[in-house]
């Protein structure tokens, strides 16, 4: 079946380290996304590809980096520098005329 | 871009229609409205979408007034499986390129109760 998958699906992390999130789909999609959720709140998005080899700042960008080296993969890296960076992450895809299909989510807490 | 407006919580009984309102006054003529839920602590599902007629699958309809600017999201015989998250979201152009970045409010808590 075609989807998103994210790994780990809980991630620790230590203060001053980074991390990365996996984010993988299958569905030919040309669109990749990553959101932050924080509790109670919407989704803010991170960063987004519409192609292969592009990538551009989303709302809360600062801390973050991604990549989009291929079309199935779109890694995220919490940096040192992202101050807060405990959240439910999550990355999503999408084609021109379709919805967001989403993955299911990585939470990260900072210990 | 244009914004949503939704109650943060309501209560539905089980078995029967959950009617979830959305204001999206500010709505442009080629903007849809889309309808997501999300369990707890998984991503987000999507239900339905629509320009300006009414829309009906599997899961739910999707009445939209005539002037757009407010549409209803229609789960006719509620389970407790519905209890979630319901995110009415208006489709903005994304400033590069042919996909959409959406624009995420908080959304309405629907409570199922047996």
């Amino acid at each position: 079946d075609g989807g998103i998958t994210q790994s780990p699906k809980y991630l620790f992390r230590k203060e001053g380290q980074n991390v990365t999130l996996s984010c993988e789909q299958n569905l030919n999609h040309d669109a990749m996304y990553w959101y932050r959720q924080d509790p109670g709140q919407g989704l803010r998005l991170i960063y987004y590809s519409q192609i292969v080899n592009d990538f551009q700042k989303g709302d809360i960008a600062e801390g973050y980096s991604v990549s989009r080296e291929k079309k199935e993969s779109f890694p995220l890296t919490v940096t040192s520098a992202q101050k807060n960076p405990t959240a439910f992450y999550l990355c999503a895809s999408s084609t021109p005329s379709s919805g967001y299909t989403f993955g299911s989510g990585t939470r990260l807490t900072v210990v | 871009d244009a914004k949503t407006t939704q109650p943060p919580s309501m209560d539905c009984a089980e078995g029967r229609a959950a009617n979830l309102p959305c204001n999206h006054s500010t709505i442009s003529g080629n903007e849809y409205v889309y309808w997501y839920r999300q369990i707890h602590s998984q991503g987000p599902q999507y239900i339905i979408h629509g320009l300006k007629n009414n829309e009906t699958n599997e899961m739910a309809s999707l009445i939209i007034t005539e002037d757009r600017k407010s549409s209803t999201l229609i789960l006719p015989h509620a389970t407790l499986r519905d209890t979630a998250v319901y995110y009415c979201i208006v489709r903005v152009e994304a400033r590069a390129g042919n996909n959409r970045k959406l624009i995420w409010g908080l959304g309405t808590s629907l409570a199922v109760n047996p």
